[in-house]
């Protein structure tokens, strides 16, 4: 089975960076995935670390470290509309999500 | 070009009756999962087709609910003798395999009166 661990809910101003971390234990790793789930919509896919590491993709960088089950997700320049749900999601033998972690950007 | 569609986008059913519920994949996606979705709640896995094999159904959670998937493309989950707490999003998705992002559709809300 699969045990993830990432705060509830989190509060950043714009303009500023905020770090989401995520813990998680699995039987086996092929992978991590972090989604955006903006309320009443679908979630969509932000990154994919499988190698230990920093993935910078714009405003938004993932950093993934196998050997101590640990991931970030780090926004940067925070914007009104970031203001959503990032889930955690590691991958073994499918995907499994986190609960989420609720992000609130204040003005 | 089309993403994942699913329909009805809304559907209200009193308890006892059975549902359908459809999903579309993109085209050429040999991996499709459905999740449920409370209110403030994360996503539950309940089933995963991936290409022929046999489906992972480890998240249904009752025998009230199966899911199918014809020629490797649509999908219906059933969920049969529906009671209130199946209230809830159901979630489809489709990648093109297993270690690759997945693709969500707008879901179905489903409330059970």
């Amino acid at each position: 089975g699969q045990n993830i661990d990432q705060p509830t809910e989190m509060t950043a101003t714009e303009g500023a960076i905020v770090q989401i971390n995520c813990t998680y234990q699995t039987s086996g790793f092929n992978g991590l995935f972090w989604y955006q789930q903006h309320a009443g919509e679908a979630p969509t896919f932000l990154s994919y670390n499988v190698l230990d590491g920093l993935e910078e993709k714009g405003r938004f960088s993932s950093f993934l470290s196998r050997s101590k089950g640990y991931s970030y997700l780090l926004l940067k320049e925070l914007q009104m509309k970031d203001s959503a749900s990032y889930l955690c999601a590691p991958l073994d033998q499918k995907v499994t999500f986190g609960t989420g972690t609720k992000l609130q950007v204040i003005p | 070009g089309a993403g994942v569609s699913q329909s009805p986008s809304n559907k209200v059913t009193e308890k006892g009756k059975d549902v359908e519920l459809r999903c579309d994949p993109i085209s050429g996606h040999t991996a499709l999962y459905w999740y449920r979705q409370s209110l403030g709640q994360g996503l539950e896995f309940l089933i995963y087709f991936q290409g022929n094999s046999a489906p992972d159904k480890s998240g249904l959670p009752s025998d009230r609910f199966s899911a199918e998937r014809t020629g490797g493309s649509v999908s219906t989950l059933t969920i049969q003798r529906t009671q209130q707490e199946d209230s809830a999003v159901y979630l489809c998705a489709s990648s093109l395999g297993t270690g690759r992002e997945q693709y969500f559709g707008p879901g179905t809300r489903l409330t059970v009166t």
